[in-house]
Parts: C-alpha cells; structure tokens; sequence
C-alpha cells in the first residue's frame, strides 16, 4: 500500500529532552511538509522540504529542526528550546497538486 | 499572508439533511483549493480538490465549488449520515507559497441519527 507513515502513534517527552518524529512516504513525491494542530486551531506549517538537502522554515519553525536526506523520509526533532510542544503532529506530501497526510504523531510534555 | 476563515466553527444536523459548509481566503491568487475530512486523533483525508481555472468538483455525495475572483468555497454534502461526523477542513495553495497549505480551523459537523 502507498501512502505515509508517521511513527510513534503517541510520544512523551520530558522537560529538556529532544525528540525526533519519524515521517516516511512510499508515494514518490518530491514535497514533503510537517504541520502542527493544536486544539480549536487551523494547521500551522513547521518546515517543508521540495527536494532532498533542501529545505524551509514555514510560520513556526522556531525550536525545531528537520533533515532530508532522502526522498521517502523526512524526520522533525523537537528539540528543549521549544517551550510548548504538546500538540498533534501531521506529515504530508505532495507530486503535483494534492497533498497527502500521515495519521499523525501525538506529543505530550510530561 | 493569506488567512482562511471556515464557518460555521460547529453543526449539529439530523440525518438526511443537506448541509453547506463554508470557506473564506483572503487573497484570490491561489493555486488550488482542498477540502479534507478530519476523524478524532486521526490524519487528514482528501476529499476534493479544486484547481484555480476549477469552478466545481464532485465525488458522490460531495460536491465543492470555488469562486477565486470572491475568495469563496462550498462544500455541499447530500443526504448527510451519522458516518459523515467528523471535522472538515479548507486549505488553500497559494500562488507564492512554494506548495505549502493554508488551512482553516475546521467545521465540527454532528450527524445524529
């Protein structure tokens, strides 16, 4: 089946640690996106990344980082400078025109 | 920056009733419009698309059109059933965006039997 896979469901951190969210997509689009969804709230774009080795900061970057060293993969560490990183977290990608979401990785500060 | 507005915020409904949702961008230099369909704690599903020469789309009982030139977007769901409850989402492709989606923050729609 192609499609995206987000990896873990649910993940906890605590205070100071980083942690790193895996996204990897076996649907061959060049794109790939990280998204943040708090509760009440509209998506807000984290990084995005259209081609490998490259990529951009979108309207919340600070406090997090990202890699693309591979097509299929596209991985976003939180890291201990992002003071409020409890939140639902959404990988997408695109080809042409239509985006595609993962299912989402759950992040809570414990 | 292009804000995207989606109401109403909730709706409750009895089964077999048509209902519009609605979505508002500010800035008509898009280069598509998506609605995605949102269950609890999970990812988002595409429904439809719509390109910027796009008026309508249609899929089953789901039917979204787009008026650039108004900044307006409908999304006309037929004889609605229990299994639609879920929260709908409108994302914009901007023109300049380098690809990236502007969503709004969804309609929470209840179909009760």
């Amino acid at each position: 089946d192609g499609g995206i896979t987000q990896s873990p469901k649910y993940l906890f951190r605590k205070e100071g640690q980083n942690v790193t969210l895996s996204c990897e997509q076996n649907l061959n689009h060049d794109a790939m996106y990280w998204y943040r969804q708090d509760p009440g709230q509209g998506l807000r774009l984290i990084y995005y990344s259209q081609i490998v080795n490259d990529f951009q900061k979108g309207d919340i970057a600070e406090g997090y980082s990202v890699s693309r060293e591979k097509k299929e993969s596209f991985p976003l560490t939180v890291t201990s400078a992002q003071k409020n990183p409890t939140a639902f977290y959404l990988c997408a990608s695109t080809r042409d025109i239509e985006a595609f979401f993962g299912q989402g990785t759950r992040l809570t500060v414990v | 920056k292009q804000e995207v507005t989606q109401i109403p915020a909730a709706l409750s409904v009895p089964e077999g009733e048509n209902l519009v949702l609605n979505c508002s961008f500010t800035d008509s230099a898009i280069y598509n419009l998506q609605w995605f369909r949102q269950d609890p704690g999970k990812g988002l599903t595409s429904l439809l698309l719509i390109q910027s020469s796009q008026r309508e789309q249609t899929s089953g009982r789901l039917n979204a059109s787009l008026d650039k030139s108004s900044g307006r977007s409908t999304l006309y769901i037929a004889a609605s059933q229990p299994g639609d409850s879920a929260t709908y989402l409108c994302a914009v492709r901007p023109s300049w965006s380098g690809y990236a989606l502007n969503f709004g923050k969804g309609t929470s729609l209840l179909v009760t039997p």
